[in-house]
This record gives C-alpha cells, structure tokens and sequence, in this order.
C-alpha cells in the first residue's frame, strides 16, 4: 500500500539558515507528489507538486523540492528561511488520480 | 481565486448529538474531499465525491456519512457524535479539468464533541 514518512516531526531553525525537510514515500507505480504548507489556523496551501520531468521543482514562497527515484524521495528545500515560514508542512503522494496519502507533518519553528 | 468555505471555524456538541459540518466551493469543481487532521496522524481522508449524488468512502468513514445534492456544496454527518470524533475536519475540492490538478482546502473546522 501507498504510504509517505516525514520523519521529522518538528524541526526548529534560526532565520535566514538554510532548510531541508524529509519526505520518503512507498508507492508501486510513478508517483505524483505535492508539499502542502499549514499556517496557523488555516487550510492548506499548496508549495509545490512533482508529475514527471524536471526533478527539481520550484514552488512557491522561495521553497524547492527535488525527487529522487532512486532514495524514494522527495524532500523541500528552501535556502533562507523568514520567520513567516513557520508552519506544519506536509508532503503527499497522489493515489489513482484520485486520492491524496498524507505524511503525518513536520512543525517548523523559526527562531530569531 | 479558487475559494472553499467550511460553516464553522470552531464547534462544540455534545456526546449523542447529529452534527452537520458543511462545505461550499465556488469554482465549479468536480471532486470534493473530507479529511480529519489529529496530531502525528496527518490528514485522513474520510469520504470524497466526484460527481454530485455520488460518493465513495475513504480511509476512515466509519461514524460519519456525506451528502452531495448540489456540485458546489458537500456536507459531513456524524450522526451520533462522540468524543473520539474531537479534531480537525478539512473539506477540499479538485477539478478533473487538468490532469493530476491540486486540491484546495478550505480552512477547517475544529470539532470539540464533550
């Protein structure tokens, strides 16, 4: 069955260092895989989503994600982070054009 | 700007209670999703619909059944709420427009059942 690990639950970072949060996923066929990002008290925004080609891919807010088959990976990036980046972030394996698996997130603390 | 409302930010029912929570969305989306979010649990999908009158269960339908009666709005039941059913509901609509398109969410309600 289909799964995504992150498995990092929260992970704290001083502002304007650089970012990486992990994201491995488990899944038989191409998988289709987005970065959703959670603001206090909001829905989810979507970062960025990887379907095929390029596998680096630029999203959103400065934040970059590359896919890598090989590690069953895709982990995002961002060089310099603000204190506004502080959120829940997740990372999501699209299943039969239908569904969307969800790892259990990563809390991200910034800290001056 | 897609947009996807849920009725209530924040509610509290009581143990027994039937309890509506409700979604609307306004870009005219095929698909439409209800999740529960728990700490270290992530998202669950609960119900999602593709066509109006139409449904299909998810990971986690059990104590819960939805209603489709119109493309733009799609609403949660808990029929009986208990205290286990405290958390985080996320509704979220997707277009079949474009392969492999995102899902908006809207911003949640947060359920306390005392």
């Amino acid at each position: 069955a289909q799964s995504v690990t992150q498995p990092d639950i929260h992970i704290t970072v001083s502002e304007g260092a650089s970012l990486e949060l992990r994201c491995n996923y488990s899944y038989g066929a191409t998988p289709y895989l987005f970065w959703y990002v959670q603001s206090p008290g909001q829905g989810l925004q979507l970062l960025l989503k990887y379907f095929s080609g390029d596998t680096l891919v630029q999203g959103i807010k400065g934040f970059e994600a590359e896919f890598k088959r090989s590690q069953s990976s895709f982990n995002l990036r961002k060089p310099s982070v603000h204190w506004s980046d502080a959120a829940e972030y997740f990372c999501a394996v699209l299943v039969g054009n239908e569904k969307l698996t969800f790892g259990t997130g990563t809390r991200l603390t910034i800290i001056p | 700007d897609v947009k996807v409302t849920q009725s209530s930010r924040y509610l509290v029912k009581r143990t027994g209670e039937k309890v509506f929570l409700e979604c609307v969305q306004d870009m005219d989306h095929e698909n439409m999703f209800w999740y529960r979010q728990d700490p270290g649990l992530g998202l669950r999908l609960i119900y999602f619909s593709y066509d109006v009158k139409m449904k299909e269960k998810g990971d986690i339908p059990e104590g819960y059944s939805v209603s489709r009666e119109k493309k733009e709005r799609f609403s949660l039941i808990l029929e009986s709420a208990s205290t286990n059913q405290t958390s985080m509901y996320l509704c979220a609509s997707r277009s079949d427009r474009a392969t492999y398109n995102e899902q908006f969410f809207g911003p949640g309600t947060r359920l306390t059942v005392l």
